[in-house]
């Protein structure tokens, strides 16, 4: 099955700094890559997401780039702010299939 | 709001005991999805339905079982409870079956077993 691997575990950062978080998957079927933000005690949202014939995606100050060839995505969020502290889970989902496999998750802290 | 509903949202219970988590989807949507958001585990799919049919399966333990209902509401049922099954139970729904939109998460069930 896919297995996806997610780093780092704890980012943190200064407000206005740039953030990136990296995701590798292991099965190149895989065509659909959904990032996810989740706040404390909160449900996981979806933030932006990126399919496999794009190769980069922008959402504002969220963007996400996807390397098929060397089968890693990653999440780029630029001027930090203090609001942006959460959990980011990746994601990638195998086929036509939309159930993804998540990665362990990268706890985003944001210091103003 | 997602527009997915969840009940109950806390539910404290003991070992052996068995347990049942409701899922109200969007309106309109037709797939509900299961998942289990453990601290050593991290989110991980259970199960999913479409249309009242079983559509695929993950990390489901044989303890636990799950139907979806023909006003598309779906539970989820734990039983035999373990400490290991402390988390927090998500259910998410879509519009179709695979291809189409993105999966919209409920606000969560946390389950504590002492």
């Amino acid at each position: 099955g896919e297995n996806v691997e997610q780093h780092p575990s704890t980012l943190s950062v200064q407000e206005g700094d740039s953030a990136v978080i990296k995701c590798t998957y292991s099965d190149s079927a895989s065509n659909y890559f959904p990032w996810y933000k989740q706040e404390l005690g909160k449900r996981p949202q979806l933030i932006i997401d990126i399919r496999s014939n794009v190769g980069e995606k922008k959402d504002q100050r969220i963007a996400v780039t996807l390397n098929k060839t060397a089968k890693h995505f990653s999440l780029h969020i630029t001027e930090t702010q203090p609001e942006d502290s959460a959990v980011y889970f990746c994601a990638a989902s195998l086929g036509g299939s939309y159930i993804p496999t998540f990665g362990r998750g990268t706890s985003l802290i944001v210091h103003p | 709001d997602s527009g997915v509903t969840q009940t109950p949202k806390h539910l404290i219970t003991a070992t052996g005991q068995r347990v049942t988590l409701r899922c109200s989807p969007r309106s309109g949507d037709l797939s509900v999805y299961w998942y289990q958001q453990s601290l050593d585990q991290g989110l991980q799919f259970l199960i999913q339905y479409y249309n009242g049919e079983e559509r695929a399966k993950g990390n489901i333990l044989e303890r636990f079982s799950a139907q979806q209902f023909p006003d598309l509401h779906s539970e989820l049922n734990l039983s035999s409870l373990e400490l290991g099954d402390s988390a927090l139970y998500f259910c998410a729904s879509s519009v179709g079956l695979a291809g189409v939109g993105e999966q919209f998460f409920g606000p969560g069930t946390r389950l504590t077993v002492l």
